[in-house]
């Protein structure tokens, strides 16, 4: 079973820089696959973010790669999210995700942690 | 990039009945890269149908993706209770590589 765990910050000042982590346990290690961050504003549908391949490749939503970057750390196994000049329309819940197996789709997710953006 | 256009926008069923959620994207997609998620509040997305057709571990067979091109359907037999949820189709994309998700259809059990 793969598990995947949020953290970070829950409050965050406009133009700052909204950091996340995931944490990937059970049978899967970082070492592998493709893993993604994906956000849901308030009221409003699934917008995903970027992911990271183990080999550190990325792929990055065109609509925030400017303020994106997504980087993991093997050792202990997880991957973050880094979100600069921060607005309150960035004000949502964050899940990390992994895909499944073949890929090309996203089999794994963490609970999602709500992310607000205010001072 | 490719737009996912999903309808309805809400769908209003009884226990027992059958729900079509239609998804079309703006270009043609390869099977491959389409999928199905249902999302309920305070939850995680749940993984229901990859490669438009291929249900994931554990899901019912009550669930079944279908088809192809610029046309793709997710089918819900037998509704229950449980099955109220906010209902995403998703598609990978080459060029560039990225995901992207329709805007929801919303699956209400009177």
């Amino acid at each position: 079973q793969v598990q995947l765990q949020e953290s970070g910050p829950g409050l965050v000042k406009p133009s700052g820089t909204l950091s996340l982590t995931c944490a990937v346990s059970g049978d899967s290690s970082i070492s592998s696959n493709w893993w993604s961050w994906v956000r849901q504003p308030p009221g409003k549908g699934l917008e995903w973010i970027g992911e990271i391949y183990h080999s550190g490749n990325t792929n990055y939503n065109p609509s925030l790669k400017s303020r994106v970057t997504i980087s993991m750390d093997k050792s202990k196994n997880q991957f973050s999210l880094n979100l600069n000049s921060v607005t309150a329309a960035d004000t949502a819940v964050y899940y990390c995700a992994r895909e499944g197996f073949g890929g090309y789709h996203l089999a794994y997710w963490g609970q999602g942690t709500l992310v607000t953006v205010s001072s | 990039e490719i737009v996912l256009t999903q309808s309805p926008g809400t769908l209003s069923l009884s226990p027992g009945e059958r729900a079509t959620l239609s998804c079309r994207t703006s270009q043609s997609v390869s099977n491959t890269y389409l999928a199905w998620y249902q999302h309920k509040p305070g939850q995680a997305p749940r993984l229901l149908i990859y490669g438009a057709s291929s249900r994931a571990t554990g899901i019912p067979d009550r669930f079944s993706g279908s088809g192809s091109g610029t046309d793709f359907t997710l089918t819900i037999s037998r509704l229950e209770a449980e099955d109220c949820a906010v209902y995403y189709c998703q598609q990978y994309g080459r060029s560039p590589p990225m995901y992207t998700f329709g805007q929801g259809t919303k699956l209400e059990i009177k």
